[in-house]
């Protein structure tokens, strides 16, 4: 079958580091996602990775190991906005997203 | 704001009513979907259209009917729900659809109550 699985909740102090990870089994692939949903708002896109090796988008850094079937989502100078929740997905061999549970991710001053 | 619409963003209703869910995208996208999201469960994707043609049907009760009159709106017909349909449904669009690395946008939800 195909899975995602990513931690339930982490907690983090402002200004700090924190890398959520992501594990994924699926029929095919073809790249992951992560996407960040507050709140009682839609989930936003944060990064897309298809080969392996790190992308870094400002703050936001997306690495990915095909081999492995892991990926990790990492966030520098945490800021009390990233409070929010972590959505891994990744895409299978008929382009559908199969998503995880999400992460709640608590910043703390 | 994504450019992806939802209406209502709230809705209560009883098992025996009907309603209709609407979501409207200014994207241009070609590609739309429906997905269903529980309290600390993954994302349940619904139904996808592609070029306003369904494309995708995950097993869904046949109490939730989709419609996409174009590719720029898609609705989702309810009748006779359940309590355990209680949820947040989400409508989201794509370019393509079928393509790697097609980033989806999402609109803001409906909070769906049935008693």
């Amino acid at each position: 079958g195909q899975n995602i699985d990513q931690p339930t909740e982490m907690t983090a102090t402002e200004g700090a580091i924190v890398q959520i990870n992501c594990t994924y089994q699926t029929s095919g692939f073809n790249g992951l996602f992560w996407y960040q949903q507050h709140a009682g708002e839609a989930p936003t896109f944060l990064s897309y990775n298809v080969l392996d090796g790190l992308e870094e988008k400002g703050r936001f850094s997306s690495f990915l190991s095909r081999s492995k079937g892991y990926s990790y989502l990492l966030l520098k100078e945490l800021q009390m906005k990233d409070s929010a929740s972590y959505l891994c997905a990744a895409m299978d061999s008929n382009y559908q997203l199969i998503w995880g549970a999400g992460t709640k991710l608590i910043i703390k001053p | 704001e994504t450019g992806v619409t939802q209406t209502p963003r709230h809705l209560v209703m009883g098992m025996t009513n009907k309603k209709s869910l609407k979501c409207e995208q200014h994207l241009g996208h070609n590609a739309m979907y429906w997905y269903k999201q529980s309290a600390k469960k993954p994302l349940e994707l619904m139904f996808v259209y592609n070029f306003k043609e369904q494309t995708e049907n995950n097993s869904v009760p046949s109490r939730f009917s989709p419609e996409c009159p174009n590719s720029s709106h898609l609705f989702l017909h309810l009748h006779t729900l359940q309590p355990e349909d209680s949820a947040l449904y989400l409508c989201a669009s794509s370019s393509f659809g079928g393509q790697g690395g097609d980033e989806q946008f999402f609109g803001p939800g409906t909070r769906l109550t049935v008693l």
